[in-house]
């Protein structure tokens, strides 16, 4: 089966700053990759996908990119604030197969925000 | 729409006891997911259903837990008889339907406390 791992587990950054999460995937027929956040004490919501076809995606200060060819994929967040703060986790699926709308989920990354 | 919705929001019993989760999923909504989450193993896909059918039950853990949905509306999870390893928060999810790149709509969850 699909097997994500996701770095680091835990990602402590100043206000302002960037911060980059990764994750690696084994099956190289999955073809959509979420992005959830978890705040303390709530439930995961998606913050950002993207589809195989597509190599890069942004909103706002958050962005997505892909590299089928490795595998990986990563979330950056630009200009920190404090109300990024959360656990963000990585999922992967292949949309295509005949059940194909499970999400395999990374560990997770707990961020933190330092004003 | 009110969300995926969940019942009971907490949850404490003694060990030995059964243990019923409920979940309401979005209406129109094809698929419904189960997920376990603790700080040890993270996010879990325990169970999940497309159009009330189980397609995948590999997450459950254990003859202990089971699960039902016997109509598109309503699905339990069963833990008979619980166990303090079995303390955890249980989200519920639910999308449009297989193949659909789209959001899974968490529940705010139940936190299963066993004594």
């Amino acid at each position: 089966g699909e097997n994500v791992e996701q770095h680091p587990s835990t990602l402590s950054v100043q206000e302002g700053d960037s911060a980059v999460i990764k994750c690696t995937y084994s099956d190289s027929a999955s073809n959509y990759f979420p992005w959830y956040k978890q705040e303390l004490g709530k439930r995961p919501q998606l913050i950002i996908d993207i589809r195989s076809n597509v190599g890069e995606k942004k909103d706002q200060r958050i962005a997505v990119t892909l590299n089928k060819t490795a595998k990986h994929f990563s979330l950056h967040i630009t200009e920190t604030q404090p109300e990024d703060s959360a656990v963000y986790f990585c999922a992967v699926a292949d949309m295509i197969k005949a059940a194909g709308n499970k999400l395999t989920f990374g560990g997770g990354t707990r961020v933190l925000v330092k004003p | 729409d009110a969300g995926v919705i969940q019942s009971p929001r907490h949850e404490v019993t003694e060990m030995g006891q059964e243990v019923t989760l409920r979940c309401k999923p979005i209406s129109g909504h094809n698929s419904l997911f189960w997920y376990r989450q603790t700080m040890m193993r993270g996010l879990e896909l325990l169970i999940y259903f497309n159009n009330n059918v189980p397609i995948d039950d590999s997450g459950m853990p254990e003859d202990r837990f089971s699960a039902k949905m016997p109509n598109a509306s309503f699905s339990t999870l069963k833990i008979q008889p619980s166990e303090p390893r079995d303390s955890a928060v249980y989200f519920c999810a639910s999308n449009p339907g297989q193949g659909s790149y789209n959001e899974q709509f968490f529940g705010p969850g139940t936190r299963l406390t066993v004594l």
